[in-house]
């Protein structure tokens, strides 16, 4: 069955900190791998990955996928109380179409 | 244009109304897609719709009907519905269904059913 698999569920860390969010995945017929960071509405994306080791950056977030072991992380250096947020990993799977499977999400609270 | 446009982003409905929630893009994407999150869940695929036709149901219930009149415009015509159903509908486009060139949500349609 395909899934996708991230942790931790919830984490909880002061302004400054730095985290890493965990997405582990089993599909068939990889496609890509995107993160997405929901707060009230929309999830907003932020990345898409489908090379391994290839960092992708965008200010203080970044993340990379590992393909033979089948994860990807995202870092958030420096955080600040507006990153507090869900962020999901979602993973585009099978034939021609643009399937998502999403995790369940990683529930992000920053603490001034 | 980069965004995809859900309309009306609110809506309480009785269980023996009709209505529909209207998603709308102008990115020139040929795929679009239904979502339903429950609070607290991840988005759960419903419809895709590629080339404005129906490939994917994911075992929707028939009181959801989708509905593409053109590659700029998506609709869910809601029937019938149960309180169950209460969720934020969202709304996605990509260029042409393989993601690769990227994937956008709609700002959602907070239903509910009473």
């Amino acid at each position: 069955e395909d899934k996708v698999v991230q942790s931790p569920l919830s984490l909880v860390v002061h302004e400054g900190d730095t985290v890493t969010l965990n997405c582990s995945y089993e599909v068939t017929n990889f496609r890509s791998l995107l993160w997405y960071k929901q707060e009230k509405k929309a999830p907003t994306f932020l990345f898409m990955l489908t090379s391994s080791g290839i960092e992708k950056k965008s200010g203080r977030l970044s993340s990379i996928l590992d393909k033979k072991e089948l994860f990807s992380i995202l870092n958030i250096t420096a955080t600040q109380t507006g990153d507090s947020a869900i962020y999901l990993c979602a993973v585009n799977y099978g034939g021609s179409q643009g399937n998502l499977i999403f995790g369940k999400g990683t529930k992000l609270s920053v603490k001034p | 244009d980069t965004e995809v446009t859900q309309t009306p982003k609110h809506l309480v409905m009785g269980m023996t109304n009709k209505k529909s929630l209207k998603c709308e893009q102008h990115m020139g994407h040929r795929a679009m897609y239904w979502y339903k999150q429950k609070a607290k869940k991840p988005p759960e695929l419903m419809f895709v719709y590629s080339y404005e036709k129906l490939s994917i149901n994911e075992s929707v219930p028939s009181r959801f009907s989708p509905e593409c009149p053109n590659s700029s415009l998506l609709n869910l015509h809601l029937h019938a519905l149960q309180p169950e159903d209460s969720a934020l509908y969202l709304c996605a486009s990509s260029q042409d269904g393989t993601v690769f060139y990227g994937y956008t949500f709609g700002s959602g349609t907070r239903l509910t059913v009473v």
